[in-house]
């Protein structure tokens, strides 16, 4: 299996900030990586696949980078709606492993 | 656009099984894939099992192997998944999630979550 581990596991940061996560893979995952924010008591939301591409209707804000067995999520200029939790996954083989979750916190 | 409508929540005593739904909306159930994942409290995202379009088969996570079946309906457009001999440690939320475009665009549609109680 897989083992997907990410970085930091949470975090305190300010409007404004440029915000950094970063997910590493036991083994290569051909750039299949995807980020998902989630709230409180709400559903996931896909934000990026593949690596790099934007989810229709995520802000441009976030994007993402990487290849072989280390990815970054980026958070250019971090808003009040952004305060949530993220979590990698690897969509390259099964079974199907999530990071641990990166908690960002308001500072 | 895909829509997943799940049950509702359940409260279940240790030992017993839990069956929970997710009707599919827009698309058919044969047009994609699904998944279930899960988020117990304290902890982040697990993913159970889903179906795997390539082998034609339903891969399940190590960790559930034997307590878990995920079956489909495809009259009715809805996906099960049935956990049994549940223990206090599956309380979470369940969710299952859709996979329309293959594993190059994972879990793009989610259903609402159902929380499952595991409590005597």
């Amino acid at each position: 299996d897989i083992q997907m581990t990410q970085s930091p596991s949470a975090m305190s940061a300010s409007v404004g900030d440029r915000v950094t996560i970063t997910c590493r893979a036991s083994q290569g995952i051909s750039n299949y990586l995807a980020w998902f924010q989630q709230k409180p008591g709400k559903v996931p939301k896909r934000l990026i696949y593949a690596t790099s591409s934007l989810q229709s209707g995520v802000p441009s804000r976030f994007s993402g980078s990487g290849s072989g067995t280390e990815y970054t999520l980026t958070i250019s200029s971090l808003q009040p709606e952004d305060f949530a939790t993220y979590y990698c996954l690897q969509h390259n083989s099964y079974p199907r492993t999530f990071g641990q979750g990166t908690k960002v916190e308001i500072k | 656009q895909v829509q997943l409508v799940q049950s509702g929540a359940e409260v279940k005593k240790p030992g017993a099984s839990v069956k929970v739904s997710c009707k599919v909306s827009g698309y058919t159930l044969t047009e994609l894939s699904m998944h279930w994942v899960r988020l117990a409290p304290g902890k982040g995202l697990e993913w159970m099992g889903g179906f795997d379009p390539e082998d034609g088969e339903t891969i399940y996570a190590q960790k559930f192997q034997g307590r878990v079946t995920m079956t489909e309906d495809t009259s009715t457009d809805t996906a099960y998944m049935e956990l049994s001999s549940l223990r206090s440690e599956d309380t979470a939320v369940y969710y299952c999630a859709s996979e329309v475009g293959g594993s190059y665009s994972p879990f793009d549609y989610w259903g609402q979550g159902t929380l499952v109680t595991v409590s005597s």
